[in-house]
């Protein structure tokens, strides 16, 4: 079955350094994929998504390239801050699943000290 | 545009007893969803709505679990009898839910911390 991985964490950086997270998925279809963001106390709140092969979805600084080559959709940010302190997971929909629903990774707890 | 609104935010009580959650889905948003998240995991779905049809509820421990969606718009989830393991965040989400399209995004409301004693 379908199904994503994400590197484990938690991911402890400094203010200003640069972040990726890493996000790999099998897939019967040609999938949709999302990356959500959780920060403490609150629900999911979509960061960005893409939709076919070389797209690039971007949001508050964040970017993810769709490779289909590699089957990754990886997360990264130039410069992160304190207030990207969250958890961040990486999900998606395969178009051969007629409900469309989300498949999630366990999510990478990322944690930003000043 | 109003989000996915959903209440309580928390709730404790004591293993046995009764609680149910409420979720307002955003206007005009076929589909909603039930989620469980235990603490340091992902969401796992517990039943997917389409109106007020259910479409997957596969997952929903239904000796103890119930759900309803009134009038396709409004929801409510029910745990009865509590166990100490049904502790969790409960997340509603809902989406536009066109047919056929696996780029429709589920957006989540704030979520019901449930604590069971």
């Amino acid at each position: 079955g379908d199904s994503v991985t994400q590197m484990e964490g938690p991911v402890t950086l400094s203010e200003e350094a640069f972040l990726t997270i890493n996000c790999t998925y099998t897939a019967t279809g040609y999938p949709s994929l999302f990356w959500y963001v959780q920060y403490p106390g609150e629900g999911l709140q979509l960061l960005l998504k893409a939709t076919k092969a070389d797209d690039k979805g971007s949001n508050k600084g964040f970017e993810a390239t769709y490779r289909k080559e590699t089957t990754s959709f990886h997360l990264e940010k130039g410069s992160v801050q304190v207030s990207d302190s969250a958890v961040y997971f990486c999900a998606l929909s395969d178009p051969m699943d007629s409900n469309y629903q989300l498949i999630w990774g366990a999510g990478t707890k990322l944690i930003i000290k000043p | 545009e109003a989000g996915v609104a959903q209440s309580p935010r928390y709730k404790i009580i004591e293993k046995r007893q009764s609680v149910a959650f409420w979720c307002n889905p955003i206007s005009g948003h076929a589909t909603l969803y039930w989620y469980q998240q235990i603490l340091g995991q992902g969401p796992k779905l517990l039943i997917q709505f389409q109106n007020n049809g259910v479409v997957d509820d596969s997952q929903l421990p239904k000796d103890r679990f119930s759900a309803e969606r009134l009038k396709g718009v409004d929801s409510t989830l029910k745990i009865q009898p509590a166990k100490l393991e049904d502790s969790a965040v409960y997340l509603c989400a809902s989406s536009l839910g066109v047919s056929g399209l696996s780029t429709d995004t589920q957006y989540f409301g704030p979520g019901t911390r449930l604590t069971v004693l």
